[in-house]
């Protein structure tokens, strides 16, 4: 059991430049979500799924975009970096609602964004 | 808005003696609270889930409590070691839209 997996673990952008941080999992759990973590800011909630074909936005939606064509795979995609977006970003995924289940973080990816 | 405070300055803790970190929130009536915590270059593992209509719940050297009338939660970690040392994150939650995270308490037990 691989629990939830992040790639890559650091990238460096440029301004203008489009990525997808890629997060899975193996745990058969149909909610996902990805946080962003800045200092002084605490987590903060992006995007989110209740299961496969189902996204929500969070908190910080802007500037991202995400998909659920499965049930283990739940990618992050930046349209057009930004400085803004450096930060530590982390996929969790529970067994139902983020709000009322444990939820099973991954290592996280560091960007940098110039 | 929705605020979650947590101690911003870290924690220093001798060893053995009990460490309690406090989370206190406005503007938010949340069914379930958690907590979480996070070593460096980590991610958050989780601890801890209470619901509004617990008062307190125990795990191993852990006790959290959970008062919705004061709006505050306590973490306790007992007979504090070194390994203790870390982040820890208060989490609330009462949609679907998952968690709402405080910004978390340094913790420091000194042996």
């Amino acid at each position: 059991n691989a629990g939830v997996t992040q790639t890559p673990k650091f990238q460096v952008l440029k301004t203008g430049q489009s990525m997808t941080l890629q997060c899975a999992q193996d745990m058969n759990h149909e909610y996902m979500s990805w946080y962003r973590q800045d200092p002084g800011m605490g987590l903060r909630l992006i995007h989110y799924s209740v299961g496969a074909g189902i996204t929500d936005q969070g908190e910080v939606p802007n500037g991202y975009n995400v998909s659920r064509s499965t049930t283990e795979d739940f990618p992050l995609r930046l349209l057009s970096a930004a400085p803004s977006q450096t930060s530590v970003y982390f996929c969790a995924s529970s067994y139902g609602s983020g709000a009322y289940n444990e939820q099973f973080f991954g290592p996280g990816t560091r960007l940098t964004v110039l | 808005s929705q605020k979650i405070e947590q101690n911003s300055e870290a924690l220093n803790i001798q060893e053995g003696k009990t460490a309690t970190l406090t989370c206190n929130y406005t503007n938010y009536s949340p069914a379930y609270l958690q907590w979480y915590r996070q070593d460096p270059g980590r991610g958050p593992v989780f601890l801890l889930l209470i619901r509004e209509n617990e008062k307190e719940k125990r795990k191993e050297r852990l006790k959290v409590t959970f008062d919705t009338t004061l709006k505050q939660s306590l973490f306790h970690i007992t007979a504090s070691q070194p390994a203790d040392s870390a982040t820890y994150l208060c989490a609330l939650g009462g949609g679907a839209d998952g968690l709402t995270f405080g910004k978390g308490t340094h913790l420091i037990i000194q042996p």
